[in-house]
């Protein structure tokens, strides 16, 4: 696709439950990123993924967050046992890495609001 | 450890007057400085960012930086304000690491007023 795509792009549940929140990146991204947005807050950094390098998932808040990445494309972000404090918009981000090196730019998704009630 | 302070969680301006959003870092090697504009309901976008060279940025809608080693700082400006700058605002800086993270502030609420 011509951008970052997450879905869904709003998720009400209930306390206890699990989520699941998918990110397509662009077309030959090697990075990829999910962070968290919280009301009157910056983005958290929770876990990026390069190549076939093993993910840096030293953001994730708790055990009950993990991610995967398959086929080095698409990704799915899981909460086990929602909480209250897991309300947040999570955006996906994607670079391409190979040429951008660290200056490269990131494009983000519309992110996916997550309520938890 | 790198961090990023923005000063202002709100900044409120009239149309046509000057906007200055404020940034500091601090990184115990160079960074590389960006800033980032998220509209109502819209994912980030890449405004403007420093990597090395010329230390005066500029960036798409009038936006320009400019980076200051011995002040830390990466204030963002435009000359003047237009009612769809309205938006929040996020400065982030990344180790000279390929592909590592970036790593934001807590960004600023510009509100243009007419």
């Amino acid at each position: 696709g011509a951008g970052v795509s997450q879905s869904p792009s709003n998720k009400v549940t209930e306390k206890g439950k699990d989520v699941e929140l998918r990110c397509d990146p662009i077309s030959g991204h090697t990075a990829l990123y999910w962070y968290r947005q919280s009301l009157g807050q910056g983005l958290e950094f929770l876990i990026y993924f390069q190549g076939n390098s093993a993910p840096d998932k030293s953001g994730l808040p708790s055990d009950r967050f993990s991610a995967e990445r398959t086929g080095g494309s698409v990704s799915t972000l899981t909460i086990q046992r929602t909480q209250q404090e897991d309300s947040a918009v999570y955006l996906c981000a994607s670079s391409l890495v190979a040429s951008g090196g660290p200056t490269g730019e990131l494009f983000f998704g519309e992110g996916s609001r997550l309520t938890v009630l | 450890a790198q961090s990023v302070t923005q000063l202002g969680s709100h900044v409120s301006v009239s149309e046509g007057a000057l906007v200055l959003l404020r940034c500091n870092y601090s990184s115990s090697v160079p960074p590389y400085l960006f800033w980032y504009v998220q509209y109502p309901n819209q994912g980030l976008q890449l405004l403007l960012k420093y990597t090395t060279g010329a230390t005066l940025v500029k960036g798409i809608n009038g936006f320009e930086a400019e980076f200051k080693k011995s002040e830390t700082s990466f204030h963002l400006t435009k000359p003047s304000a237009h009612m769809s700058d309205a938006a929040e605002y996020f400065c982030a800086v990344r180790k000279e690491t390929s592909g590592s993270r970036l790593t934001f502030g807590e960004g600023t609420q510009l509100t243009v007023n007419p």
